[in-house]
């Protein structure tokens, strides 16, 4: 069964310091999503993505995130300065089309940011 | 508005009793309420999902019920089992542009054996 995949699973990084989260979705899906979810709580949406754009994107993602599609298949989420509060499970997702509701999550990256 | 309350934050269940877990939502413009069933230290799966148009649905020993009207809905877990255990999320969706999901503050579930 096709499944969406992260990498790294875990990422240890300093203050201040950039990070790439990558994730693979699935392949002939359409839609992709970044979602986030510190240590016991809600999972909460980030970004959204279609066509090379952002679709929608949340208050929390502000001028430090950016997401990319840099090939047919990679999907990446990088954030350019990593603040202590960035510490949190990061999801990837992706769904087939916008009229599709099924979204599929990865396993997820956690970020601890030291 | 964009919210979508959960309860119970946690609960606990005998092996073969239901669980039930219950959610609200205000904004009407919600079309598409899925389930989510997380276990520790993995994404988040999809477990059930319901469109307003109807005011349940089934899928095997899980059950949504949709009150349109009170803009609530709940998951049902008949004869719960110590498998079950894990966090259940209840989400919501908005057709636009983005999707976005909007999720409940999760509900930990333990089935005692």
């Amino acid at each position: 069964e096709p499944e969406v995949t992260q990498t790294p699973s875990h990422q240890v990084t300093q203050m201040g310091q950039e990070v790439i989260l990558r994730c693979v979705p699935i392949s002939n899906h359409l839609y992709f999503y970044w979602y986030r979810q510190i240590l016991g709580q809600k999972v909460e949406f980030l970004v959204s993505f279609y066509n090379n754009e952002i679709s929608e994107k949340s208050e929390i993602f502000d001028d430090q995130f950016s997401v990319e599609r840099p090939d047919g298949s990679n999907f990446t989420l990088k954030i350019r300065s990593t603040k202590l509060e960035d510490s949190a499970m990061y999801f990837c997702a992706s769904t087939r089309d916008l009229y599709s509701y099924e979204q599929y999550f990865g396993p997820g990256t956690r970020l601890t940011v030291t | 508005q964009q919210q979508v309350k959960q309860s119970p934050q946690s609960l606990i269940v005998q092996k073969g009793g239901i669980s039930i877990i219950n959610c609200a939502y205000e904004n009407t413009a919600f079309d598409y309420f899925p389930w989510y069933q997380q276990f520790p230290g993995k994404g988040p799966a999809l477990l059930i999902a319901i469109r307003p148009d109807v005011s349940e649905k089934k899928e095997g020993r899980f059950t949504i019920s949709f009150n349109k009207s009170a803009k609530q809905f709940s998951l049902h877990i008949m004869d719960s089992q110590p498998g079950d255990s894990a966090t259940y999320f209840c989400a919501a969706r908005i057709e636009t542009s983005g999707s976005r999901l909007t999720f409940g503050e999760g509900t930990q579930l333990t089935v005692n054996p």
